[in-house]
């Protein structure tokens, strides 16, 4: 099956600094999507984006298909911004292979 | 407003128990799934169905079941409920073959 792979494991940043979460897959993917989960538990979808670049404020994120991975832009970073970023892929199929996540610390 | 909703939301049971957590779903999507989240190995997939009267196993499958009998809910049944099942599970859903899948709030059940 599909393994996902992201890096790096941790990060810690002062608040206002910009960061970039990597996502490498080891095979054709028709799904990717990167999901926040904040310190309640909460999955929040950020970015459905199975190739090409999108961008919601602060936060931005590029997948390149043809080399197989995605990364996760976080811009001017906030407190808040602080949990766990997780990259979802899916291939053939409807269902979603998890990476292990970055955990992201923003300290004010 | 159209919604994906897990019950309960914490749930203590005893070895050996039989329990059922709830999934509900408001979008009339076709495709849901469960995932269980434990520390060290992120969210695994242990059940999905792509429509009424459809469902499959996923990467740790055993000691779960799952039943499709209508378009909005799919629920996770644990059989005999081990410590080993202790964790958080997720429920999604989504819609078609390439689409966004939705998360539930989560179900934090602990296995004593």
């Amino acid at each position: 099956g599909i393994q996902v792979e992201q890096s790096p494991p941790d990060l810690i940043l002062q608040e206002g600094a910009n960061s970039t979460l990597r996502c490498n897959f080891s095979d054709s993917v028709n799904n990717l999507q990167w999901f926040h989960q904040n310190p309640w538990g909460q999955l929040i979808n950020l970015f459905y984006i199975p190739s090409g670049t999108k961008q919601n404020g602060r936060l931005s994120a590029t997948t390149v298909a043809t080399e197989r991975y995605s990364l996760l832009y976080i811009s001017s970073s906030q407190t808040t911004d602080s949990g766990v970023y997780f990259c979802a892929v899916g291939g053939g199929a409807q269902k979603l292979v998890f990476g292990q996540g970055t955990r992201l610390t923003i300290n004010p | 407003d159209a919604e994906i909703t897990q019950s309960p939301r914490h749930k203590i049971t005893e070895t050996g128990r039989q329990v059922t957590l709830a999934c509900h779903q408001t979008w009339n999507h076709n495709n849901m799934f469960w995932y269980r989240q434990d520390l060290g190995h992120g969210l695994r997939l242990i059940h999905y169905s792509y429509g009424v009267q459809d469902t499959n196993k996923g990467e740790v499958s055993d000691g779960y079941s799952v039943s499709r009998s209508n378009t909005e809910d799919l629920p996770l049944t644990l059989e005999s409920a081990a410590s080993s099942q202790t964790s958080v599970y997720f429920c999604a859903s989504s819609v078609g073959r390439r689409a966004e899948a939705f998360f539930g709030q989560g179900t934090r059940l602990t296995v004593v």
